[in-house]
This record gives structure tokens, sequence and C-alpha cells, in this order.
């Protein structure tokens, strides 16, 4: 399996709902990432995990609360979302930079926020 | 910030020309990777450049990092329609922890039949 999921590929949520999006992979990567991307924008990094804990918060609004319960899954906890949060959020896996893989990314939830 | 720029911001070739974007970016950096993406959809690694590396090729694609320049190029030979997308470069900034990957602007690319 050389894939990343992502579910649900999209969501509509209003400014008082709580949800989460999913990632998964089996391959064994050590390191998982979330992403945010606006429309005709780059992806910009939110959190990065590295053997299961948080390595990097890139001072991320607490609205959005990642966890990753195991070397396999990683999720994106949702709460109390702004309209301007409505974008594709992208969820990558990576092993070593220097095995010059680069990341596995998934397809991406395209999030909106009503 | 590191975030690096590319040029041009779109570009339309036909099917069969070569098309050439560049990347500049800020910091010193481990490697440059480079990526695509097809609309609304994940992105597609396609090729890494180490730092003690000049050019590196994959298939129709040729990338060249010049390091004292702080910049990088990514050539598609042959180009096909399929080969429509958004690139971006992507880099990992010394001294900072290596998991820190930060993208550039990108470039639209545009291939008619």
């Amino acid at each position: 399996d050389t894939e990343v999921t992502q579910t649900p590929k999209h969501l509509v949520m209003g400014m008082t709902n709580k949800k989460s999006l999913k990632c998964e992979q089996h391959m064994g990567h050590r390191a998982m990432y979330w992403y945010k991307q606006k429309a005709k924008k780059p992806p910009e990094l939110m959190f990065v995990y590295s053997y299961e804990k948080l390595s990097i918060n890139e001072s991320v609004p607490s609205r959005f609360s990642p966890e990753c319960p195991n070397s396999s899954l990683l999720n994106l906890h949702l709460h109390a979302l702004q309209p301007e949060d409505s974008a594709l959020y992208l969820c990558a896996s990576s092993q070593e930079k220097t095995t010059g893989d680069g990341y596995t990314f998934g397809s991406g939830t395209r999030l909106t926020v009503v | 910030s590191q975030q690096g720029e590319e040029d041009p911001q779109a570009l339309s070739i036909q099917e069969g020309e070569n098309a050439t974007m560049n990347c500049s970016y800020k910091t010193s950096i481990n490697n440059l990777q480079w990526y695509r993406q097809n609309s609304g959809r994940g992105l597609v690694h396609l090729i890494l450049i180490r730092s003690n590396e000049r050019e590196k090729h994959s298939g129709r694609l040729r990338v060249t990092l010049d390091t004292s320049k702080k910049s990088s190029s990514l050539l598609i030979t042959a180009s096909r329609a399929a080969d429509t997308a958004s690139y971006f470069c992507a880099t990992d900034a010394k001294p900072y922890n290596t998991d820190k990957l930060i993208f550039g602007t990108g470039t639209r690319l545009q291939v008619f039949p």
C-alpha cells in the first residue's frame, strides 16, 4: 500500500459544529503532516507529527486540534471554525528525506464552513 | 520567510514544446523537491535534488540546482496535455528541523493539444 487515504473527501460544516478529518497510511512512514491550501495558493504547513509526537505547530488557532492515535493514523479535530477556514486540507506522510522519496500526499478534504 | 518564489506564475504552451519553471528560495537548504498538483487534488512528488547535487533527471524531467544563487529550475521536455497542472518547488531549511517542508508560490502550466 503506497497511499495516504483521507476522509471525508468533502465536508460542509456550520460554525458551531464539531467535525474531524481523518488520514491513514500503511507505508510505515514515521512522520505525518497537515497542510491547508486555499485556492490558487501553495499548501501551508499546519502541524507535523514525528514518531507519533507533535513536533511542529505553525501557530495554528486552537479551533484546529490534531491527534495522532497511532503510527498509521492522523486526525484533525475541528471546532467553532470560521468561513475563512474553508480550504483544501491535505495530509501527507514521509519516511526520511534522505531516501529521495519525498512526501506522499492524500487527495485532500475539501472543507466548506457556512 | 522561507517560502520560495516561482516564475512564471502561469505558462501556456503547445504539446511537444518544452516547459521551464524557476524557483528561488531564501535560506540554506538540505534538499529541494518538486511536486505536481492537478486541479483540486493532492500533490504528487516528482523529484528531489540534494544540496550537493547540481542536476538530476527523471524521464522527461530535468531539475537543476544552483545553491549559490538559491535557485532551481524544472524542465519538462516534449510536453503533453496531461502535464497540465500546477507545479510547486519545496524546500526544507537549514538549520531547522528537516520535517518543515515549505512550498513555493507555484507555476500553473497549461499544455494545449
